[in-house]
Parts: structure tokens; sequence; C-alpha cells
């Protein structure tokens, strides 16, 4: 069964662009997590979507933004980029049904100059 | 606020000995703790969980344990390997949610 897949694996932005990451989960499963990791921070929760809709939603601002699509796809979106927003981001899915492992894709590392 | 901590950002421990990892979380409505293995370049990979109503869980080398009065959770190791060497993160569930709030991780050197 294939694992979690992120595209793109790296990305380098300016200040003030807008990007779009997505995330395929393994075949199956519902629900779509994502992380923003940083030096120090540990991983911080941004939002998950169950069955395209937004059951989770993290502490950050309005310019991060995400969507589910009904294959379980998900795409994750910045707008407004900010040097601040350089990390790894890390999608994750599970089945969905209740509390579980995650399974995490490789991560996009997004650079903003 | 930063409700799940690992204060040990690195620890270093000969091969064959025991490794404990230490996790400490402040929200009493966390109901479901796991821990994950993250390698560089890689994602985060799923090791052992417990539910709030346990206060232990083995799984081969791997063994958890829950302490709710003190909101202490850790990881045994034994016997730690040199393929143990990698970020271990603690995650801690909200009752009633599919939130998952990680802590800093700590750096698990194993030496040969």
């Amino acid at each position: 069964k294939a694992g979690v897949t992120q595209t793109p694996r790296y990305l380098i932005k300016t200040r003030g662009q807008q990007v779009t990451l997505s995330c395929s989960p393994i075949s199956g499963h519902r629900s779509v997590s994502w992380y923003q990791q940083t030096p120090g921070q540990g991983l911080q929760f941004l939002f998950e979507y169950f069955s395209e809709t937004q059951r989770n939603k993290g502490n950050f601002p309005g310019r991060f933004s995400g969507r589910q699509f009904s294959n379980s796809r998900s795409e994750m979106n910045v707008s407004t980029l900010e040097l601040g927003d350089s990390a790894l981001y890390l999608c994750a899915s599970s089945l969905g049904g209740g509390l579980g492992e995650q399974f995490f894709g490789p991560g996009t590392r997004l650079t903003v100059l | 606020d930063q409700q799940v901590k690992q204060n040990s950002p690195s620890l270093s421990v000969q091969e064959g000995r025991i490794s404990i990892l230490n996790c400490d979380y402040t929200n009493s409505m966390f109901d479901y703790f796991l821990w994950y293995k993250k390698y560089p370049a890689e994602g985060p990979t799923f090791l052992i969980s417990i539910s709030s109503i346990k206060d232990k869980n083995e799984d081969g080398r791997f063994t958890v344990f829950l302490n709710k009065s003190a909101k202490h959770l850790s990881l045994h190791i034994v016997p730690s390997q040199p393929g143990d060497s990698a970020v271990y993160f603690c995650a801690a569930t909200p009752s009633g949610t599919y939130k998952y709030i990680f802590g800093t991780g700590t750096r698990l050197k194993v030496l040969a």
C-alpha cells in the first residue's frame, strides 16, 4: 500500500507570494491533518479534515487555509507569505473513525526569502 | 502555551542500555498519548500509544508509562540500538477531538 505523498518536496518563495501544498493520503484513509515543524517548536497542528469537512483547527492566522477533496486528497494554502512561514510542512493521514496512529508524509520544505 | 513538554532536547545512551524519554503535559483533558520517531528528511513514524485508562503499554523493546496524577509520560527502550538514534516526539489528544498536540522532541543518540 502506498504511503502518504506530499508535493512538492521543496519550494522557494518570496515574501508576499502565496503557495499551495498537496497531500495524498493512504488509500482508504479519510482524515488528513497538517502540521508545521520549525526548529525548537516541534510540530504545530494546523488543521484536520475528514470527509471534506474541517473538524479541528489550530492557532494559526487566517492566511493558512486548507481543503479536502472527495477522494480525500488535501491541499494547504498559505497567502501573503512571511519569512517566519519558512518551515517543514507535514501532512498525516488516518482512517479517521476514531483515535489512532497517524501516518506521516515526508513533508514539504518551504523557504520564504 | 506549550501543553506538551519534552524538557530534554537531547539524550545519549550506550548501546544495550535503557533509554528513557520523558514528556510532561498540562492539560488534564488529554486522553490519548502517542510516541513518534523521526529520522532526518522523513516524516514521523508511529511507535506506540496509550489510552488514559491504562498506565502501561508494551510493544517489543518499547514500553510507554503514563502517570496521570503527575501528568507525566515516559518511553522506555530496552535494549537501545544504534538504529534507534532519531528525534522522538510525544503527542497527546484532548478528549473529544481529533487534534494531536506534539512536544518539541528529544534527540536520542545511541552510541555503539
